[in-house]
């Protein structure tokens, strides 16, 4: 079985400042993982996704996530948070094993951007 | 933008009467996906199909069925709908099985079930 953590259900930050969103997995196969966001009333939007090659991944928007297996880790950051990355962020993790199919989410982490 | 659309977006519904919602998606993606989201919960997986009248069973399938009778569509059906289910649903389509491969969702329907 996998699962997703995410800490923090709320991260607010200053505009300017450094966004950090942190996502730690389980999953006894190596797993892929994925970032998604998803603005008020929308869909969601993958950010970037980790498939196995590098383990800094760029995305889009100017966000990027590093994947560190001693850790269980793969936070998501950015550098210089801008207002309109207010959204939700859920991070997700698939089964590279061929097990079951669909994604495991977390709950999610509601990014607030103070101006 | 993934060619995927949801219907109808909102919904209010009295418990007890039965329910169907669509999702169309013109990528003639093999993989498509049900996903309910709800406060606290994330996203979780209802039910999938992996081709035309193949479908399977995911974390949270109870109350639900599926059907897809043609690549393009898989319809969603709450056979009698409970306030439990009041929810907001997702669908998501791959082009081949999860693994690697991303997901791409809908706009999502809003369902009110009174």
């Amino acid at each position: 079985a996998q699962s997703v953590t995410q800490l923090g259900s709320h991260v607010s930050v200053s505009e300017g400042a450094l966004v950090l969103l942190r996502c730690n997995y389980s999953s006894s196969v190596p797993p892929y993982l994925f970032w998604y966001v998803q603005y008020p009333n929308q869909g969601l939007q993958l950010l970037l996704k980790y498939t196995s090659a590098a383990t800094l991944v760029k995305g889009i928007n100017g966000f990027e996530a590093e994947f560190k297996k001693s850790e269980t880790s793969f936070h998501l950051t950015k550098p210089s948070a801008h207002m309109s990355d207010a959204a939700e962020y859920f991070c997700a993790v698939s089964d590279s094993g061929g097990g079951a199919d669909g994604l495991t989410f977390g709950k999610g982490t509601h990014l607030i951007i103070q101006p | 933008d993934a060619g995927i659309t949801q219907s109808p977006r909102h919904k209010v519904t009295e418990t007890g009467t039965p329910v169907t919602l669509r999702c169309h998606q013109t990528e003639n993606h093999r993989y498509m996906y049900w996903y309910r989201q709800d406060p606290g919960h994330g996203l979780r997986l209802i039910h999938y199909s992996y081709g035309v009248k193949d479908t399977d069973k995911g974390e949270v399938s109870d109350g639900y069925s599926v059907s897809r009778s043609k690549t393009e569509d898989f319809l969603l059906t709450l056979e009698s709908a409970t306030s439990s289910q009041t929810s907001v649903y997702f669908c998501a389509i791959s082009e081949s099985r999860t693994g690697k491969e991303t997901q791409y969702f809908g706009p999502g329907t809003r369902l009110l079930v009174l």
